[in-house]
């Protein structure tokens, strides 16, 4: 089945304690993406990749870093996590540009991360 | 830069009557544009796209979106609305600039 898959889905930790959010994605897409959803804001992206070793920073990435270096995965990392990064998690998948245009972004199901 | 608006953060119809969700957008190249769907404690589904085919977009579960582009948007309609289309809906926007926007988000209400 194809799909994008994250772990945790939850997860409480504590302020400073290093922690990563794998994602996954089994449709051999090139286009990855983190995006953190927070009440009355939408989706806001955090960090995206156009492909292996290619990353670039989104909307809000202070605080994050991402590596790729498998076309599969993209895990997220929050080395000192703080309270105001207490949010849902999604990572997406797609296959990019084809062309001039975007093809549509396939979702995991979310990540619920509280930091205390 | 771009920049996507949704105009409306609620909105409540009742079971069987018209859908419209409401989208204006900004792009300095040929935006491609997305709806998408989140149930309640659920992932994001794609609705529908627009990517410079026909202006007149039609996506799962009846729903349908018409580019304007004198217009800048993108707006989402159904004829007729039932208890299941319930959940927030999102408006987004990419260029080539390779970011992707998405709007705030609007939560429709079913009422019985």
């Amino acid at each position: 089945e194809a799909q994008v898959t994250q772990n945790p889905r939850y997860l409480i930790t504590v302020t400073g304690k290093k922690l990563t959010v794998t994602c996954s994605q089994n449709m051999n897409h090139e286009y990855m993406s983190w995006y953190r959803q927070d009440p009355g804001l939408g989706l806001r992206q955090i960090y995206y990749s156009m492909n292996v070793e290619v990353t670039d920073k989104g909307d809000v990435p202070e605080g994050y870093k991402v590596s790729r270096k498998e076309k599969r995965n993209f895990p997220l990392i929050l080395e000192s996590p703080s309270p105001n990064q207490t949010s849902l998690y999604f990572c997406a998948s797609s296959l990019g540009l084809s062309g001039a245009w975007y093809n549509e972004q396939f979702f995991g199901p979310g990540t619920r991360l509280t930091v205390l | 830069a771009q920049s996507v608006t949704q105009l409306d953060s609620h909105v409540s119809v009742s079971e069987g009557t018209p859908v419209l969700l409401r989208c204006n957008y900004s792009s300095s190249y040929s935006p491609s544009l997305f709806w998408y769907v989140q149930h309640p404690n659920k992932g994001l589904q794609l609705l529908l796209k627009y990517t410079s085919a026909a202006t007149l977009v039609k996506g799962i579960n009846g729903f349908e979106a018409e580019f304007k582009k004198s217009e800048t948007s993108f707006h989402l309609t159904k004829p007729s609305a039932h208890m299941s289309d319930a959940a927030e809906y999102f408006c987004v926007v990419s260029d080539l600039k390779d970011k992707i926007i998405f709007g705030k988000g609007t939560r429709l209400h079913i009422l019985p």
